[in-house]
Parts: C-alpha cells; structure tokens; sequence
C-alpha cells in the first residue's frame, strides 16, 4: 500500500471550509483513497473513499489530483463537532470476491475547529 | 437505527481474570473486526471474522478469544494470559467485497483497565 503524508495538525474557524490535504506520490493505479477520522475517546468514522473521479457525499468532498499523487478532503462547512483526527489511507481494492480487510491508520491530521 | 453497539463503556478487572467484551451489529454486515488502540496509537487488529462459526488470527491474537456464533455477534474474551490487557477496544463491521471491506463501520470502544 502506497505511503501517505499529511500535516500533523490544521485550524479551521466554524463555518468556514476545512480543507485537508494528504499526499501519496506512490499510490498505483488500483489503490483507492480513504478517509477516516476519529473523535477523542470515539470509534473511528468512514467518511468518504475515491479512485481517481471527485467524489462527495454528506458529510465531505473528497478532491483527487488527476496525476492521482495527491487529495484533499474538504469540509464545505466546519462545526465543532468536526474537530477530531483525520487519516488518508491508500490501500488496494480487490477483486469482486473480496474479503475482509485490515484497516491501519498513519498519524493521520489533528483539526481542531475554532468557535 | 442501524449500527453497531460495544458494551460495555468502561471496564475495569483485576489482573488474572478474563473479562469478555460485547460487540453487536444489525448492519447485515458479512465481516466483523475487533481492533486494539493504545494511547497516541493506530489500530492493530486482534481477530476478524467474514462468516459465522469462522474467524481469523490478526496481528496481535496472543491472549485473545472470539466467537462468532451469530452473524450480529461478536464478543471479545481477554484472558489473563494477555499480558498488558489494558486499551481501548474496537469493534467494526464490514460488508464482504471489493472496496465495501475498507469501509468498516466502528462501535464506541469499550476501554478496559486492569490494575
């Protein structure tokens, strides 16, 4: 799984757009982007995942570049709430079959969002 | 409301006895994961089961049990032989195929202490 790189800790004030970058420069053509995050004390939470098109659902945007080495995952709109540690996974997809799958997290990005 | 349940929160034993932690799911979910977190830490994984009455060995099994007798069920036994018991544990729930097994669905933890 491709190596991922993201800053150790971002401030977004509330309301305002969150916008969190994780770079993969290695990332291959059949490895997904994922982004988890996890609240103090709290099980980690999906957020959203993408291959190479952008993709958005209701809780965020996730951008990827078209040379697919970098994403970022925006927040249109950040609450207190958001405030919590955000990780970019890159890992590969198998095929249809599938199975179960290990999920491990970096460092990941500390947000803090400020009132 | 569909979700994923740990119980429960807080847990506190004596060393030398074995204490099960409870996770249930009614996602339907095919896969469930039980995961280890240290303070600052990443996720390890403990077990991991893609069907009933089957489950595998994660990276750090030692001391650990697990039964997968329902599909919604999947409870965590630490024994007295797991030597540094204490942690936050997680449970997670999964569809079964190509990208669903990285989306995995986390109960609140249950965080054991024992003294």
């Amino acid at each position: 799984d491709a190596k991922t790189t993201q800053p150790p800790s971002m401030d977004c004030a509330e309301g305002r757009a969150a916008n969190l970058p994780c770079n993969h420069s290695t990332i291959s053509g059949n490895e997904y982007v994922y982004w988890y995050r996890q609240i103090h004390s709290q099980g980690p939470q999906y957020i959203i995942h993408g291959l190479k098109n952008n993709e958005t659902n209701e809780m965020a945007s996730l951008i990827i570049t078209e040379d697919r080495k970098s994403s970022t995952l925006i927040l249109p709109h950040a609450t207190l709430r958001d405030t919590a540690v955000y990780y970019c996974i890159v890992r590969v997809v198998r095929g249809r079959s599938g199975s179960a799958r290990q999920l491990t997290f970096g460092s990941g990005t500390q947000l803090t969002v400020l009132p | 409301d569909g979700g994923i349940t740990q119980s429960p929160k807080y847990l506190f034993r004596k060393e030398g006895q074995n204490v099960t932690l409870s996770c249930e799911q009614n996602l339907n979910h095919d896969a469930m994961y039980w995961y280890r977190q240290d303070p600052g830490q990443g996720l390890r994984l403990i077990y991991y089961s893609q069907i009933v009455n089957d489950f595998q060995k994660g990276d750090i099994a030692e001391g650990y049990s697990v039964s997968r007798e329902k599909k919604e069920s999947f409870p965590l036994t630490v024994t007295s032989a797991q030597k540094n018991p204490t942690a936050f544990y997680l449970c997670a729930s999964s569809i079964l195929g190509a990208s669903g097994s990285l989306e995995q669905y986390f109960g609140p933890g249950t965080r054991l202490t024992v003294t």
